[in-house]
């Protein structure tokens, strides 16, 4: 049974450019989570998705971010018109239901680099 | 807002030897899980241990062990028998119990645990 897996694991984008992060959640995960990870600081919790409905969106910066979770498919975290504060490690989580039962499974992560 | 603070940036000890992490936190909530997460070099976050704020037992998992101070909201990490696979980051955190609360995780910065030969 595969990860969360998420891709691509480097991506490099010019200022200006749209970035587009990708995540499968594990098999049968209905609930996926987007978290932010700059340079030596942990993780920063951006939205959190079900099939096609955002939850909870309070960590997402106003403009340029959107995330989406589609019926079928995997979560896609669009970033449009990257600037350099952009660069960080973007992770996905998943879990089944309700993740008090069940925690969450964490992805490997995509480093942006905005140059 | 919750917050979590781990005040070692970073901490070494020696293979075999026994170590322990900082984390504090701020809530005013009384229902809440407390985790601690190992990130190595591959960058894949990994559950460490995870603790029951209602559970007044510390959890234990292996080598990984818990000193949970709910009236200090302290929630130590103590690592025996260090190996050199330990090596990597660990971050601390916390999240909310309450129904109909949120489901994110609230990190700390972490603490860069090295295991020295």
């Amino acid at each position: 049974n595969a990860g969360v897996m998420q891709n691509p694991r480097h991506l490099v984008r010019r200022r200006g450019q749209e970035a587009r992060l990708r995540c499968s959640p594990m098999k049968g995960h209905s609930h996926v989570y987007w978290y932010r990870q700059l340079p030596e600081e942990g993780l920063k919790f951006m939205v959190y998705l079900q099939k096609e409905n955002i939850i909870d969106e309070s960590g997402m910066p106003k403009e340029r971010f959107s995330a989406e979770f589609p019926k079928e498919g995997p979560s896609i975290l669009r970033i449009q018109q990257v600037v350099r504060g952009d660069s960080a490690a973007y992770f996905c989580a998943s879990s089944y239901r309700d993740s008090n039962l069940y925690g969450y499974t964490f992805g490997s992560g995509t480093r942006l680099t905005v140059v | 807002a919750q917050t979590v603070t781990q005040s070692q940036p970073e901490m070494s000890v020696q293979e075999a030897e026994t170590v322990t992490l900082s984390c504090t936190y701020d809530t005013s909530e009384s229902d809440y899980y407390l985790f601690w997460y190992k990130q190595p070099p591959s960058r894949q976050m990994i559950l460490v241990i995870r603790q029951e704020a209602y559970k007044q037992q510390n959890a234990t998992e292996n080598r990984f062990s818990v000193n949970f101070q709910k009236a200090a909201k302290s929630f130590s990490l103590k690592i025996s028998d260090s190996q050199l696979g330990d090596a990597a980051m660990y971050f601390c955190a916390y999240r909310s119990a309450n129904q109909g609360g949120s489901e994110k995780l609230v990190f700390g910065k972490g603490t860069k645990l090295t295991v020295n030969p």
